[in-house]
């Protein structure tokens, strides 16, 4: 079974702060992990990846993420936190093991605000 | 590309009649899946298909819910008939297949009266 947690309902900082949006994750095997976000009335839109190689993973506008095979987490971070990064984020996680198709298993997501 | 295609964006209904939601995925894609969006469960997989063959439909809540896909360019997800409890937004997301991501739709916002 695979399954990931977002342990926060609601992330507050302010503007120009580092954000870190957290996420752990389980699976029987190795992971293929993923962050989305979601803005106002719109549909989910990719972030970035891991699938192997180098731990930390640069995405879409400014973000990273850092796969911790110990902690079994991928957090999600940026250094310097905008106004505009104010919506709702996804992590999300496949088993590479899982044989069922290509599902992948969302958390509950994130909401991230950030104050002027 | 135009991405993934949801019509319509809106739909109000009245309890008991037949909603027909419509998605055309990224061409290229051999994986389509359908999501229901709602404050209180939060993002939730419904039915999922490969090369038009639906591989898991555990998350389709009852038998008023079903999906198809005639081919590779259209899927459609029906509610027949429509209740109060499913007002939503409903989500249609396509993949070329892991390790590659989906690709969601804007989504199509229910209100069923």
């Amino acid at each position: 079974a695979q399954s990931v947690a977002q342990p926060e309902d609601q992330v507050n900082v302010a503007e120009g702060n580092p954000l870190t949006v957290k996420c752990t994750y389980s699976v029987s095997g190795n992971p293929y992990l993923f962050w989305y976000v979601q803005y106002p009335n719109r549909g989910l839109q990719f972030l970035l990846k891991y699938i192997t190689g180098d731990n930390l993973v640069k995405g879409s506008y400014g973000f990273e993420a850092e796969f911790n095979k110990s902690q079994t987490s991928f957090h999600l971070k940026k250094p310097s936190a905008l106004v505009s990064d104010s919506a709702l984020y996804f992590c999300a996680v496949r088993d590479k093991n899982n044989n069922a198709g290509n599902m992948l298993t969302f958390g509950g997501g994130t909401r991230l605000m950030v104050k002027p | 590309d135009a991405g993934v295609i949801q019509s319509p964006r809106h739909e109000v209904t009245e309890m008991g009649q037949e909603v027909t939601l419509r998605c055309k995925p990224i061409s290229g894609h051999n994986s389509l899946f359908w999501y229901r969006q709602t404050m209180m469960r939060g993002l939730e997989l419904l039915i999922y298909f490969n090369n038009n063959v639906p591989i898991d439909d555990s998350g389709m809540p009852e038998d008023r819910f079903s999906a198809k896909m005639p081919n590779a360019s259209f899927s459609t997800l029906k509610i027949q008939p429509s209740e109060p409890r499913d007002s939503a937004v409903y989500f249609c997301a396509s993949s070329s297949g892991l390790p590659n991501e989906q690709f969601f739709g804007p989504g199509t916002r229910l209100t069923v009266l």
